[in-house]
């Protein structure tokens, strides 16, 4: 089983839908959590860190459920610029990162 | 501006040969991380360096070696032992590599081409 595991996508949704993307881990010891996004040919880019009790910025939405060792990313009102690559990452606790392979977006007009 | 640079955007190296790819931070960041991108797969990480004059083997380091001599670079040589170099290579940085929470800030990254 992967430690990071995400549907490759892609989501193809019109603007102003809303979308949700799972990831789940495997290491039940894992300790902080991530969405990092990646445009095509980019660098990946922090999008927002993860919390127990979840966050919230903006349109973004982060949630984690350590019984089920899952984490959600959610994108309300879906924007062209949405369109990218999401990235799920794991901090393992051994002082490393665990990346998922990537959900793909897709927002269309 | 504070972050993360990279050098060169592209590369390309004929077989046999041993190149080295730059990353620089001025951050203050301690730690510092060397990935590999291919397609269709998660980044791998190559080498790791939570302090100067220290660095640990990641996942892939074979046919790779660093340097940390300086807090802000951590150059990757790719050697010619590395059988598949064609990649995207990532550099990254975080305050600390003992922390729990550990956002990791990326360059713009590398891309080798084996020729």
């Amino acid at each position: 089983r992967k430690e990071v595991e995400q549907d490759p996508g892609p989501f193809n949704v019109p603007e102003g839908a809303t979308v949700a993307f799972n990831c789940t881990y495997s290491n039940s010891a894992s300790q902080s959590f991530f969405w990092y996004r990646q445009d095509c040919r980019k660098e990946p880019k922090l999008l927002m860190s993860v919390y127990s009790s979840g966050n919230e910025d903006g349109r973004f939405t982060a949630q984690l459920n350590r019984a089920s060792q899952y984490i959600s990313l959610l994108i309300r009102d879906s924007k062209l610029s949405d369109s990218a690559t999401y990235l799920c990452v794991v901090n393992t606790g051994f002082q490393k990162l665990v990346f998922g392979t990537g959900t793909r977006l897709l927002v269309s007009p | 501006d504070g972050g993360i640079t990279q050098s060169p955007k592209y590369l390309f190296r004929k077989e046999g040969q041993n190149v080295t790819l730059s990353c620089e931070q001025n951050l203050n960041h301690d730690a510092m991380y060397w990935y590999r991108q291919d397609p269709g797969q998660g980044l791998r990480l190559i080498y790791y360096s939570q302090i100067v004059n220290d660095f640990q083997k990641g996942d892939i380091a074979e046919g790779y070696s660093v340097s940390r001599e300086k807090k802000e670079s951590f150059p990757l040589t790719v050697t010619s032992a590395q059988k598949n170099p064609t990649a995207f290579y990532l550099c990254a940085s975080s305050i600390s590599g003992r922390r729990s929470v550990n956002e990791q800030f990326f360059g713009p990254g590398t891309r080798l081409t084996v020729l």
